[in-house]
């Protein structure tokens, strides 16, 4: 079974901060690994994601994520904090291979930028 | 491109009747979902449909059933509404299961008193 662990409830962080929020996971096999945000009130929105290649994947509104094999990790980063930045955060992973249709999601974190 | 759209956006049952919430995507995808959000949870899948006229159980199906006759609809349906499946329904859709990405729709509030 494949599963997702967002460790904190909430992040807080000042604006102009970098920001991590933190994504550990447990699938069989090499996983594909996603990020969403959730506005109040808005479905998920998708972030970025790795599938294969760098560890380092860049996606939409500044933001990345390192992939961590050995760790089994794929925290969320951004070196600059925007209070438009605060919103709930959802990390999930697939298993590879045919068939495997089930996206897992975690129970998210909730990023609050204090101006 | 309207993306996922979702009727109703939000819908008050009393206890044992049913309905139908609907999803349309406008971006020819192959793969469809249908999850539920409840506080603390996450999300959950109830169904999804890889391909149309296909659909396969998710993690909580129970009480619910769904229909994908066309490539751009899937239908969630409650049979009998019970309070336990008061939440946030999100439809979502992906060009494929495996490695796309999948998009939502802006949510279903359901009440079921």
């Amino acid at each position: 079974a494949q599963s997702v662990a967002q460790p904190e409830d909430q992040v807080k962080v000042a604006e102009g901060n970098p920001l991590t929020v933190k994504c550990t996971y447990s699938v069989s096999g090499n996983p594909y690994l996603f990020w969403y945000v959730q506005y109040p009130n808005r479905g998920l929105q998708f972030l970025l994601k790795y599938i294969t290649g760098d560890n380092l994947v860049k996606g939409s509104y500044g933001f990345e994520a390192e992939f961590n094999k050995s760790q089994t990790s794929f925290h969320l980063k951004k070196p600059s904090a925007l209070v438009s930045d605060s919103a709930l955060y959802f990390c999930a992973v697939r298993a590879p291979g045919a068939g495997s249709y089930q996206l897992t999601f975690g129970k998210g974190t909730k990023l609050s930028v204090i101006p | 491109n309207a993306g996922v759209t979702q009727t109703p956006k939000f819908q008050v049952l009393k206890t044992g009747q049913s309905m139908t919430l609907q999803c349309a995507q406008d971006m020819n995808h192959n793969s469809m979902y249908w999850y539920r959000q409840d506080p603390g949870m996450g999300l959950r899948l109830i169904y999804y449909s890889a391909s149309e006229g296909t659909t396969d159980k998710g993690e909580v199906p129970d009480g619910y059933n769904v229909s994908r006759l066309k490539k751009q609809n899937f239908l969630l349906g409650l049979e009998s509404a019970a309070p336990s499946q008061t939440s946030v329904y999100f439809c979502a859709s992906s060009y494929s299961e495996v490695t796309y990405e999948q998009y939502f729709g802006p949510g279903t509030r359901l009440t079921v008193t």
